[in-house]
């Protein structure tokens, strides 16, 4: 158990709906991370926050968007859903979000859009 | 062409056999190397990580990187049934005031299975 968490552990919604993906992570670490694992594009890294504030974005579309809280839980929200947009999605989090730093990842949500 | 390639196995061996795992990559900013294992509906866990060029062993693990060919390999001896998982080199830049932070770039990963 790496200690960070996320729920739910599957979502199954239809096309053109919205979800939330919800991170907490391990207890004092200050950055989150997203990342999207699909069979044909693998692990990818969509953004990173520390401390409450954007820190690094990757091949995030704009129909996503996420946001870290006060209280350093993480929210991954999805809208206008399609079929390619079904993956795992993995929070991880580290200690400082630095260029090295562990990350450590969360069991990932599954989503299923049909 | 993406930046970094791994060889896509599957890779089937026998236990207690040498197995090696091998990525390359173009971006020279990279600086961090690191190899995750991935079991079967589980989050990545990170096994090893090595800074800049040169070898890391760790008990039955042994990791190496050159910079100067961009490839980084992951050598397991004595593999073991519970080694059987999937293995993913990551690698990230340190990058001062840019927005490479924390950023991981993985390989596509290596599906190994070990068999008794």
């Amino acid at each position: 158990d790496s200690g960070v968490t996320q729920t739910p552990k599957h979502l199954i919604t239809a096309t053109g709906q919205r979800v939330t993906l919800r991170c907490s992570p391990r207890s004092g670490d200050l950055s989150v991370y997203w990342y999207q694992q699909s069979l044909d594009q693998g692990l990818q890294f969509l953004i990173q926050y520390y401390n409450g504030e954007e820190r690094a974005k990757g091949n995030i579309l704009e129909r996503f968007s996420a946001q870290q809280f006060p209280d350093l839980h993480s929210e991954l929200n999805l809208s206008s859903l399609e079929l390619g947009d079904s993956a795992l999605y993995f929070c991880a989090s580290s200690q400082r979000g630095t260029a090295f730093n562990e990350q450590f990842f969360g069991p990932g949500t599954r989503l299923t859009v049909l | 062409q993406k930046e970094v390639e791994q060889d896509p196995g599957p890779l089937s061996v026998p236990e207690g056999a040498i197995v090696s795992l091998n990525c390359t990559y173009s971006n020279s900013a990279f600086q961090y190397f690191m190899w995750y294992r991935q079991y079967s509906r589980k989050g990545p866990e990170l096994l090893m990580y090595t800074y800049s060029s040169g070898n890391k062993e760790d008990g039955r693990f042994t990791a190496q990187v050159d910079k100067s060919s961009k490839y980084i390999s992951l050598f397991i001896r004595d593999s073991q049934p519970s080694d059987s998982a999937t293995y993913l080199c990551a690698m990230s830049a340190s990058v001062a005031g840019g927005t490479s932070y924390g950023k991981l770039t993985f390989g596509q990963g290596t599906i190994l299975t070990v068999h008794p």
